[in-house]
């Protein structure tokens, strides 16, 4: 099955630095990669996503790039702002049957410390 | 956007007991509902998935006879965990699509999750 690794565990930048957080996959046959936002005790938040067919994918301070040929993807967060501690999870999307299938995979997160 | 909900938010039980947990799709038709375990500062692992009518899908070493899942409706799909002991005390979160194939994903909307502590 997919298997989903994701660097750093911790991670802790200056207010305004920016922040970049690196996931691997194994399964070639994912197309779609999401980013999600999770604060203590609460539910997951889609941040941003990137498609197989796409390289790179900006939105404000927030960017995801994908290597296919090497199999990661990568988050990056410029000009932080204490609000953006949280932890971050990677995840891969897998059809391997076609529709019906279909499973998320979830890196095993970057908690992420914007220090003031 | 779509919004899912969760009930209870926290449970405490006795070991033993059993445990139900709900996950409501509010202004959607729910084709998919996911459930998902989460150990504190751990990820989100995979437990079922469940289409509505039909038997959920289990992940490899989860325990079907333990985690029950009924998807009865397109709105509703419910985790019963049975004989609740200790080691089952977890963040139980569920998401739910709603079919829409945009680009060969279905986007998940989460619930806020269930806190569950097994005494």
């Amino acid at each position: 099955g997919e298997n989903v690794e994701q660097h750093p565990s911790t991670l802790s930048v200056q207010e305004g630095d920016s922040a970049v957080i690196k996931c691997t996959y194994s399964d070639s046959a994912s197309n779609y990669f999401p980013w999600y936002k999770q604060e203590l005790g609460k539910r997951p938040q889609l941040i941003i996503d990137i498609r197989s067919n796409v390289g790179e994918k900006k939105d404000q301070r927030i960017a995801v790039t994908l290597n296919k040929t090497a199999k990661h993807f990568s988050l990056h967060i410029t000009e932080t702002q204490p609000e953006d501690s949280a932890v971050y999870f990677c995840a891969a999307w897998r059809s391997p049957l076609g529709f019906g299938n279909e499973k998320l995979t979830f890196g095993t997160g970057t908690r992420l410390t914007i220090i003031p | 956007g779509a919004v899912v909900s969760q009930h209870p938010s926290w449970v405490i039980c006795k070991s033993g007991t059993s445990v139900k947990i709900e996950c409501r799709s509010l202004d959607f038709q729910a084709t998919t509902m996911f459930w998902y375990r989460q150990f504190p500062k751990q990820s989100l692992m995979l437990m079922a998935t469940s289409n509505e009518g039909s038997k959920a899908t289990y992940e490899q070493g989860v325990e079907k006879d333990k985690f029950l899942i009924n998807h009865a409706s397109l709105t509703l799909s419910t985790l019963t965990v049975t004989s609740a002991h200790p080691e089952d005390s977890s963040f139980y979160i569920c998401s739910a699509s709603a079919g829409q194939r945009i680009a060969g994903f279905d986007e998940q909307f989460f619930g806020p999750g269930t806190r569950l502590t097994v005494l």
